[in-house]
């Protein structure tokens, strides 16, 4: 079975742009969140989304938005591009429903690379 | 200010001896705790979790540990084995919202 899988693999970016990363889940996975990875440091909470809706958001300013589309799969995007936003983006799915506790055993993908000069 | 909290940057252990990860968090709201394995250019892969109603969970060489009133977290790998050598994150839910820490790099020597 296929992972999570993430495009693209590499991004670079001017200060000022917009960026969209996208997601494809597990098949079967319902639920997809997304996290951002500095160097050194633990993933960073952005959003989670079950069943096309917003279930949990991180403190990141309004500049970054998501979605979830029928298929389950996603798309983060970040406006108004700022140098400190250069990180690992990570994607993950979750099989498990929602109020279970299965639903926060995820499941990550690779990872999109995004350098912003 | 970090909730969760792995002070330990680094371990190393002799392969078939115990590897103790630990990890401690501040925020007495969480009730759902995970460990993940991260090796390379790739993303983490759950490997854990327990329940803030439970102190402890097994799965094969990996056991679980959550002391709620010292609010401590640990991960014992017995025996560690090379191929476990890779970052190990521990991570905590409240709220819908996950909160990861830094991450220990573990090596297994043989």
């Amino acid at each position: 079975d296929a992972g999570v899988t993430q495009s693209p693999t590499h991004l670079i970016k001017t200060r000022g742009q917009h960026v969209t990363l996208r997601c494809s889940p597990i098949s079967g996975h319902k639920s997809v969140s997304w996290y951002q990875q500095v160097l050194g440091q633990g993933p960073q909470f952005i959003f989670q989304y079950y069943e096309k809706e917003e279930r949990g958001r991180g403190n990141f300013p309004d500049r970054f938005s998501a979605r979830q589309f029928p298929n389950y799969s996603s798309e983060l995007n970040v406006n108004a591009l700022l140098l400190g936003d250069s990180a690992l983006y990570l994607c993950a799915s979750s099989s498990g429903e929602l109020g279970t506790s299965r639903f926060y055993e995820q499941y990550f993908g690779p990872g999109t690379r995004l350098t912003v000069t | 200010d970090q909730q969760v909290k792995q002070n330990s940057p680094s371990l190393s252990v002799q392969e078939g001896r115990i590897s103790i990860l630990n990890c401690d968090y501040t925020n007495s709201m969480f009730d759902y705790f995970l460990w993940y394995k991260k090796y390379p250019a790739e993303g983490p892969t759950f490997l854990i979790s327990i329940s803030s109603i439970k102190d402890k969970n097994e799965d094969g060489r990996f056991t679980v540990f959550l002391n709620k009133s010292a609010k401590h977290l640990s991960l014992h790998i017995v025996p560690s084995q090379p191929g476990d050598s890779a970052v190990y994150f521990c991570a905590a839910i409240n709220a819908g919202k996950s909160t990861f820490g830094d991450g220990t790099t573990l090596t297994v020597k043989p």
